[in-house]
């Protein structure tokens, strides 16, 4: 079954670094996602992408966020200068139209 | 907004019995997904269901999109089954996520 991949599985930065998470989202899906979970709580939205373009964004996705479709296969969410509060889960998703979400095995991001 | 409520939050099973999850969703929700968040943190997808009825083994789930809700059965539970129930609701192009239901299956 295809899956979305998601690097590194773990990662620990110093406040104020910057990092860069990496995604391949399911081949032929259009539509792809980032999301993060904060230790105990629900799965929050961040950001959709479609057409090489943001269509939504959510209030925790401010200036410090960006995401980027580099080459075609590759989805990134770039955190320009990390908080302690950064440090969360960040899921990456796909899906093309008609079908459900389909998520990748995360990015624990640890900021210290 | 978008409103996706669980209940209960936890529920303590023991292995080999029964339960039903439930999940309520405001009028702006046009399709359902149901998941599974393991130990590890891991979501995996169990049910893509705007209405009726789907069966995967021993997990069913039903959405009454006139009536906003669905219900998540785990049938004959094992410890495997442990872990975070998620419902999500979808609009427009985006998730929203329930709180959860945390799931101890008790060998």
């Amino acid at each position: 079954e295809p899956e979305v991949t998601q690097t590194p599985s773990h990662q620990v930065t110093q406040m104020g670094q910057e990092v860069i998470l990496r995604c391949v989202p399911i081949s032929n899906h259009l539509y792809f996602y980032w999301y993060r979970q904060i230790l105990g709580q629900k799965v929050e939205f961040l950001v959709s992408f479609y057409n090489n373009e943001i269509s939504e964004k959510s209030e925790i996705f401010d200036d410090q966020f960006s995401v980027e479709r580099p080459d075609g296969s590759n989805f990134t969410l770039k955190i320009r200068s990390t908080k302690l509060e950064d440090s969360a889960m960040y899921f990456c998703a796909s899906r093309t139209a008609g079908y459900g979400y389909t998520f990748g095995s995360g990015t624990r991001l640890t900021v210290v | 907004g978008i409103q996706v409520e669980q209940s209960p939050p936890d529920l303590i099973l023991q292995e080999g019995a029964n339960s039903t999850l439930r999940c309520n969703f405001s009028d702006s929700v046009n399709n359902l997904q149901w998941f599974h968040q393991n130990p590890w943190g891991q979501l995996i997808n169990l049910f893509y269901i705007p209405s009726g009825t789907k069966q995967n083994g021993r997990l069913s789930a039903t959405t009454v999109a006139t009536e906003r809700y669905s219900l998540l059965y785990i049938s004959s539970s094992q410890t495997t089954d442990s872990g975070v129930y998620f419902c999500a609701g979808v609009s427009g192009n985006k998730l929203t996520f329930g709180g959860g239901t945390r799931v101890l299956v008790k060998p």
